[in-house]
Order: structure tokens, then C-alpha cells, then sequence
């Protein structure tokens, strides 16, 4: 059974830093693009980065790049999320999402981020 | 970036019958439309991928129908599970984009 677990959300001040992980199991990680996709309370779906199985591909929406970084272990089956100088409307679910040509064919269930001082 | 506008935004049916469900790309994105379907405490799960694919797994009451820039989820039959968020995204290029999303409710 493909399983999408992530950890590492929090309260965390405006201007400060958080990394998300999400660990893999059920499938050949390495195979796998992966993705991170968030969702502000009462909102809708935001696609936020996206990474290729080798990590030779990366993409960021513009409301993160620079400030967000995805990057993967794929000895560890783990997608991570560097978030830095958060600011309020990051605060969302954010889902890790298995991907198919750019197709999200598995998501976690969410790690909640909430930046507010 | 691509936009999507999907519509209705709300939408009560009862079980039995049949409905569906709107996303208009801002351009031509072909086939390469996905449906999801969002419920309180369970993963978003993929209904349909490349405007009419059937994922594996998915009832087939579910079709998707469309290419370039609109495109149609339909489910029929009605089942009280089906009721619940969904929402369009296109796959052809980056940013990966989604629609707003439709709320199916029961009457």
C-alpha cells in the first residue's frame, strides 16, 4: 500500500523557519516525482514544488521561490521542504503528493503550518 | 501560468442521480487534465487523469471528458460516498495549477 506520511508542522513566527518531511513507503521512491501541494484553511488546492526522481528538475511557484526549497533523500524514501522568512498566508496544510507525468496519483494526509506571532 | 475556472462552485444532487462538473483552461492544455476528490480525514484521491482515463481503483461512474481548453467530469449514479470536494488541475506544464474547486452536497 503506497503511504504518504508527512511530519514537522508547527506554530512558527512570521520571518522564521520550518522543514516539512514526508516519508515514503510502498513503492519504489526513486521511481517517483515528487511534489508538495498546500491548502490555506477554507481554501483551495495550491500546487507549491515539485522535484524529479533524480532531483535533476526542480519547480517552485512563484509565491515560494526563493524562499522554499524541495529537495529528497532517496536512500531514506523521504521528500523534504525547507521553508524560510515565513509569512502569514503560508499558513496552510501542506500535502505531499506522489507524481505520474504531473499527475498526483497518491497525497499524504497533511502537515499543518500555522505562521502567526 | 495557466488559469482554471471550474464551476459550479456548489452543487446538490441526491443519491441516484446523475451530475457534473465544469474546469475552463485559460489556454489550451490538450488532454492533460486531472480530477480529485477531497473528503474530511481521508487522502485526495485522483479520479481521473489526461482528460478521460479512468484512474485504476475508480468506480466507473466516474468519466471525464475534454480536450484543449474545456472539460467535463461527470459522475453517474450517484453513490452517498461520492459526496465531497472536487478539483480540476491541469498536467501539461508548470506551474501545476488547479481549479477552485466544487462542492457536491446532498439535497
Amino acid at each position: 500500500e503506497v503511504q504518504l506520511v508527512e511530519s514537522g508542522g508547527g506554530l512558527v513566527q512570521p520571518g522564521r523557519s520550518l522543514k516539512l518531511s514526508c516519508l515514503a513507503s510502498g513503492f519504489t521512491f526513486i521511481n517517483y516525482g515528487m511534489n508538495w501541494i498546500r491548502q490555506a484553511p477554507g481554501k483551495g488546492l495550491e500546487w507549491v514544488a515539485s522535484i524529479s526522481s533524480s532531483s535533476s528538475y526542480i519547480y517552485y511557484a512563484d509565491t515560494v521561490k526563493g524562499r522554499f526549497t524541495i529537495s529528497r533523500d532517496n536512500a531514506k524514501n523521504t521528500l523534504y521542504l525547507q521553508m524560510t522568512s515565513l509569512r502569514s498566508e503560508d499558513t496552510a496544510l501542506y500535502y505531499c503528493g506522489r507524481s505520474n507525468y504531473e499527475v498526483l496519483d497518491a497525497w499524504g494526509q497533511g502537515a499543518s503550518v500555522t505562521v502567526s506571532s | 501560468d495557466v488559469q482554471m475556472t471550474q464551476s459550479p462552485y456548489n452543487l446538490a444532487a441526491s443519491p441516484g442521480e446523475s451530475v457534473s462538473i465544469n474546469c475552463k483552461a485559460s489556454k489550451s492544455i490538450n488532454k492533460y487534465l486531472a480530477w480529485y476528490q477531497q473528503k474530511p480525514g481521508k487522502a485526495n484521491k485522483l479520479l481521473i487523469y489526461d482528460g478521460s482515463s479512468l484512474q485504476s481503483g475508480i468506480p466507473s461512474r466516474f468519466s471525464g471528458s475534454g480536450s484543449g481548453t474545456d472539460f467535463t467530469l461527470t459522475i453517474r449514479s450517484l453513490e452517498p460516498e461520492d459526496f465531497g470536494l472536487y478539483y480540476c488541475q491541469q498536467h501539461n506544464e508548470y506551474p501545476l495549477t488547479f481549479g477552485s474547486g466544487t462542492k457536491l452536497e446532498i439535497k
